[in-house]
């Protein structure tokens, strides 16, 4: 089954460590992207990735950091920058072209830090 | 400056009744997509429909129906003969040139058995 998957499911950190979140799909989409959403609020895009080896921050990109070395992947990595990092994080996926740009999105990650 | 507005926080309804969730937005393109997505209590976002802006029809799925009025900038959501799996927070959100999207803030939706 096509989709996207993330793990893991629910993170604990403590302050000061980084953290790597994983994002993997299999829909052979150009398009990746990483949102944080806090409780009760709506989704805030941390970085985004058209194509592979390229990324461009979002909204909220500092204290985050992102790769794209393959197509299906693109971990996010919460450094100990980020000063509130406890957020619910989606990844999303979007195939590339004008007619099909929905966004299709993973069960997402809870990240607390103790 | 594009913008997407959900007024309603929140609503309860009773299970049965039809409910109507509110999405104003604003662009200056001509071209655009709007979106409506789900967001059940597991947390995953599940896409409902889409629409580009040259489609003012109508669409009817099930017990979803969305209108889309380009004269007042909406595109609102209904659930006819709600029911208790329809609880949910819903999300509106529109398309820019860039193919990002810039999200409402989210109506939660409680159905009361």
């Amino acid at each position: 089954d096509g989709g996207i998957t993330q793990s893991p499911k629910y993170l604990f950190r403590k302050e000061g460590q980084n953290v790597t979140l994983s994002c993997e799909q299999n829909l052979n989409h150009d398009a990746m992207y990483w949102y944080r959403q806090d409780p009760g609020q709506g989704l805030r895009l941390i970085y985004y990735s058209q194509i592979v080896n390229d990324f461009q921050k979002g909204d909220i990109a500092e204290g985050y950091s992102v790769s794209r070395e393959k197509k299906e992947s693109f971990p996010l990595t919460v450094t100990s920058a980020q000063k509130n990092p406890t957020a619910f994080y989606l990844c999303a996926s979007r195939a590339y072209g004008t007619r099909y740009n929905e966004q299709f999105f993973g069960p997402g990650t809870r990240l607390t830090v103790l | 400056a594009q913008k997407v507005t959900q007024a309603q926080t929140e609503i309860s309804v009773v299970e049965k009744e039809d409910v109507t969730l509110d999405c104003v937005y604003e662009t200056r393109d001509t071209t655009y997509y709007l979106f409506w997505y789900k967001q059940p209590p597991s947390g995953e976002l599940v896409f409902l429909i889409r629409r580009n802006s040259f489609d003012e029809q109508n669409e009817i799925s099930g017990r979803y129906s969305w209108n889309f009025q380009k004269s007042t900038s909406s595109f609102n959501f209904t659930i006819t003969a709600s029911q208790v799996v329809d609880s949910a927070v819903y999300f509106c959100a529109l398309s820019d040139s860039n193919y990002q999207l810039i999200w409402g803030a989210g109506t939660k939706l409680i159905i009361k058995p």
